[in-house]
């Protein structure tokens, strides 16, 4: 079974600056996909970003960005420019390429000092 | 994008009765919908995954005649917690999958269950 772990239960950083949440996973696959999510106060589940496991470029969503590395089976998030709206819990997440369901790694709670 | 509307947003019932959730997807036909559940501070916990008109398929540990789940038609998905106990109370959320694309999960804004 694929499994997800983030070993940081909790991060924080001043704001501007930047950050790198931690993801290893487990998986047999050679093809999959993993996501990271925000999970704010309010508790809505909120793509951060997503990379397909067969493309070698990292994905890139404005201050957002991964470090994917197939090998090490190692998914890590940064975010630059730390703003106080970035505080919240964050899952890193793996799917299998039918796509049946989502695995949750348990999570990084983010906080963002002044 | 994608929107995924669930309803209530939080519930209060009394032990003994059942309440019912639903999911719905606005504007998009979601052919998978899947129901977790997250206690405070913890991660989510997948109880099960429903497919439009096939019965849903239950995680390990999670009881069928509790938890009952109706995915009746491409845009609804609802989860009925039966004879609800107080340790039922919990955080439950809704994602759905939009066709056979993997661009991501659409989740609900979830329902916070209270059982007194």
């Amino acid at each position: 079974a694929q499994t997800v772990t983030q070993s940081q239960p909790e991060m924080s950083v001043q704001e501007a600056e930047t950050v790198t949440l931690s993801c290893t996973y487990d998986t047999s696959e050679s093809d999959y996909y993993l996501f990271w999510y925000k999970q704010p106060p309010s508790r809505q589940m909120i793509l951060v970003i997503r990379q397909e496991a067969y493309k070698q470029q990292n994905a890139t969503e404005n201050r957002f960005s991964v470090n994917f590395q197939k090998a090490a089976k190692s998914f890590s998030l940064k975010i630059s420019d730390s703003q106080l709206g970035d505080a919240a819990m964050y899952f890193c997440a793996y799917s299998d390429p039918t796509a049946s369901k989502l695995t949750f790694g348990t999570g990084t709670r983010l906080q963002v000092t002044l | 994008g994608a929107v995924v509307s669930q309803h209530p947003s939080w519930v209060i019932c009394k032990s003994g009765t059942s309440v019912k959730i639903e999911c719905r997807s606005l504007d998009f036909q979601a052919t998978t919908m899947f129901w977790y559940r997250q206690f405070p501070k913890q991660s989510l916990m997948l109880m099960a995954t429903s497919n439009e008109g096939s019965k849903a398929t239950y995680e390990q540990g999670v009881e069928k005649d509790k938890f009952l789940i109706n995915h009746a038609s491409l845009t609804l998905s609802t989860l009925t917690v039966t004879s609800a106990h107080p340790e039922d109370s919990s955080f439950y959320i809704c994602s759905a999958k939009e066709g056979l694309r993997n661009y991501g999960y659409t989740f609900g804004s979830g329902t916070r269950l209270t059982v007194v």
